[in-house]
């Protein structure tokens, strides 16, 4: 199917634990974002990535990495989670007409 | 300085009325993009405009870049069109949102 897989859809850690989040998508996107949702918010851009091999910080990094294994795959990574760091995630493709996301991610940091 | 903004937050409408949904942004954008969050939080892309106008359905959406203005209608709405509609613009390799307008439509 195609689409943007995104795994876990759950997720609880304790403060300082660190954990990666997956994204791939299937559909020979360049551009892929990365989204953190908390309430009255909105989406806030966490870091994307215009093409394989490159990296941008979007409006909140800190506290994040990423990487862009290749063009199907953007993880994002927690190296040493806070209860700050608690939101729902969200990984998002671009074509040229729409965009497309993943399911989310509930992570919550106890 | 949010670069979209979006009115109103929160609608509420009785069921086939007419609806508005507005959307202004600050920065020179390449394309603008109409999304919809449902109750459960997926989210669907609904339109990407970069002029002029384009219709799926019930729902309109219209763009004036010269007035950094974007507009979506839903006509006849309908109670399952209950959910958060959301702006977004790309600019610069980002895509950047608005924080959303929540619909409720009741019967």
């Amino acid at each position: 199917n195609a689409g943007v897989t995104q795994t876990p859809k759950f997720q609880v850690l304790k403060t300082g634990q660190s954990m990666t989040l997956q994204c791939a998508q299937d559909m020979n996107h360049n551009s892929m974002y990365w989204y953190r949702q908390d309430p009255g918010m909105g989406l806030r851009l966490i870091y994307y990535s215009a093409s394989e091999g490159t990296t941008d910080k979007g409006e909140v990094p800190n506290g994040y990495n990423v990487s862009r294994l290749n063009k199907r795959e953007f993880s994002l990574r927690l190296e040493s989670a806070a209860p700050s760091q608690t939101s729902v995630y969200f990984c998002a493709s671009l074509s040229g007409a729409l965009a497309f996301f993943g399911q989310g991610t509930r992570l919550t940091v106890v | 300085k949010n670069e979209v903004e979006q009115s109103p937050q929160n609608l509420t409408a009785q069921e086939g009325e007419f609806i508005t949904i507005n959307c202004s942004y600050s920065v020179g954008i390449s394309a603008l993009h109409w999304l919809q969050q449902h109750p459960g939080g997926g989210i669907v892309s609904l339109f990407m405009l970069s002029s002029g106008k384009k219709k799926h359905g019930r729902l309109i959406a219209t763009i004036n870049i010269q007035e950094k203005h974007s507009s979506l209608h839903i006509t006849a709405s309908h109670p399952r069109d209950s959910a958060v509609y959301i702006c977004a613009v790309l600019y610069t390799d980002k895509l950047i949102f608005g924080t959303g307008t929540r619909l409720q439509v009741f019967p």
